[in-house]
């Protein structure tokens, strides 16, 4: 397996356009996660995905952000209006869930987003 | 309010030479630390990781370990390499969740 495949690698836009994020999780894995890290703030959850349904989305900052996983091996993460504060590392992890034991997360390699 | 804290912030060390990464967390109830590494212009990646009952874990020059009582994890390298250069991010699973709390991560470089 290629292992979580995010694109763009790096992203730079202007305030006020619309950014989308995509994400491939690894087959067969049934959750995922979005993740945004900044040097301030280090790595933060913003999203999580169980078998394409979202379950816990108290991480998205706020309205710009939605999150969307039609199936289950596609994900995308939109900003709208993006913002230079929105400037930071944005990650998909992806793992899988059975029951309550959760196992090892594997990560993307980012999306580096600028807003200028 | 679940937290974790890793100390120290970053670190320079000599080729060949030993290191410890400390990390305290308050998270509760505990299920699960994981420490990752995470090369420059990389996602995370996983070394190890400890239930309740493990004290110590080992994945080749890396060694961690955990005292659950007082809440503290370390993680030893060994015999550092200059692919040790890399920032060490521990993360705690509180128990029956999904959502991990991270700790902002140790940023090593190892001088040859």
């Amino acid at each position: 397996d290629a292992g979580v495949i995010q694109s763009p690698r790096h992203e730079v836009t202007e305030m006020g356009q619309e950014v989308t994020l995509r994400c491939k999780p690894i087959s067969g894995h049934n959750s995922l996660f979005w993740y945004r890290q900044t040097m301030m703030r280090g790595l933060e959850l913003l999203i999580y995905f169980n078998n394409n349904v979202p379950i816990d989305d108290s991480g998205m900052p706020e309205d710009r952000f939605s999150a969307k996983m039609p199936n289950a091996s596609f994900s995308t993460l939109k900003i709208q209006p993006s913002e230079p504060r929105d400037s930071a590392v944005y990650f998909c992890a992806s793992s899988s869930h059975s029951g309550t034991a959760y196992t090892e997360a594997f990560f993307g390699q980012g999306t580096r987003l600028t807003v200028v | 309010k679940n937290q974790v804290e890793q100390s120290p912030q970053s670190l320079i060390i000599l080729e060949g030479k030993n290191c410890t990464l400390q990390c305290n967390y308050t998270v509760s109830p505990f299920s699960n630390l994981r420490w990752y590494k995470q090369d420059t212009g990389r996602g995370p990646v996983s070394l190890t990781i400890m239930t309740f009952s493990e004290n110590t874990k080992s994945n080749g020059r890396y060694t961690a370990t955990l005292d659950a009582d007082t809440k503290q994890s370390s993680l030893h390298i060994t015999a550092s390499q200059l692919s040790d250069s890399a920032s060490y991010i521990c993360v705690v699973t509180p128990g029956g969740s999904y959502i991990p709390t991270f700790g902002r991560g140790t940023s090593l470089i190892v001088h040859p």
